[in-house]
């Protein structure tokens, strides 16, 4: 079975500053995805970034990247200059890889305040 | 763009009830996912569809049974309803084709057991 940790329940950030959330995982899997989704109060899930464990680049989706460390079972979020809309629960997710599509299995969340 | 649809929005039924939930996946994707939300917790994997077919399934009680229909939306199906089924619950749907893999939500539906 696989598990996703997110040490860091809660964060906080000044507008425009950059920060960085946190998210380990253990699995025995070579090949799976990763993902992060924001869950702002309207507790929508939105999508933010995948990435592919076969690629080596790390994904970038405008001021969110990622810090994919295969070998180490981390993959962390970087928010850069961040805004109040930015205010949500952020969990991070992991999908095996079984040539469909398969079920997410989530961390506990961090949830992030963008502050003036 | 379109998005996954789920009704009704909110449901309040009491102990020992039965409710439905719908499910309307993003047109031509062929996989949806049923999670469950409690508060202050992660969503929880349910049950997932393929093709029409049941693909996967986790912590889903025998309290609960879920379909897809033939034109791919999805029901899910709660009896003998207990406080503690007092959640939100998300359906999401995917595309196999690309292989990308991304799932979209549904705004979810929040349950409320009396």
């Amino acid at each position: 079975a696989q598990t996703v940790t997110q040490s860091q329940p809660e964060m906080s950030v000044q507008e425009a500053e950059t920060v960085t959330l946190s998210c380990t995982y253990d699995t025995s899997e070579n090949n799976y995805y990763l993902f992060w989704y924001k869950q702002p109060p309207s507790r929508q899930m939105i999508l933010v970034i995948r990435q592919e464990a076969y690629k080596q680049q790390n994904a970038t989706e405008n001021r969110f990247s990622v810090n994919f460390q295969k070998a180490a079972k981390s993959f962390s979020l970087k928010i850069s200059d961040s805004q109040l809309g930015d205010t949500a629960m952020y969990f991070c997710a992991f999908m095996r890889d079984t040539g469909t599509a398969s079920k997410l299995t989530f961390g506990t969340g961090t949830r992030l305040q963008v502050t003036l | 763009a379109a998005g996954v649809i789920q009704s009704p929005r909110h449901l309040i039924k009491e102990k020992r009830e039965t409710a439905t939930l719908k499910c309307y996946p993003i047109p031509r994707h062929d996989t949806v996912y049923w999670y469950q939300q409690g508060p202050g917790q992660d969503p929880q994997f349910l049950i997932s569809f393929y093709e029409k077919m049941q693909s996967d399934k986790g912590s889903i009680p025998d309290r609960f049974s879920a379909q897809q229909f033939s034109d791919y939306h999805s029901e899910l199906n709660m009896s003998s309803l207990e406080l503690g089924d007092s959640a939100l619950y998300f359906c999401a749907s995917s595309s196999t084709g690309g292989r990308s893999y991304e799932q979209y939500f549904g705004p979810g539906t929040r349950l409320t057991v009396t």
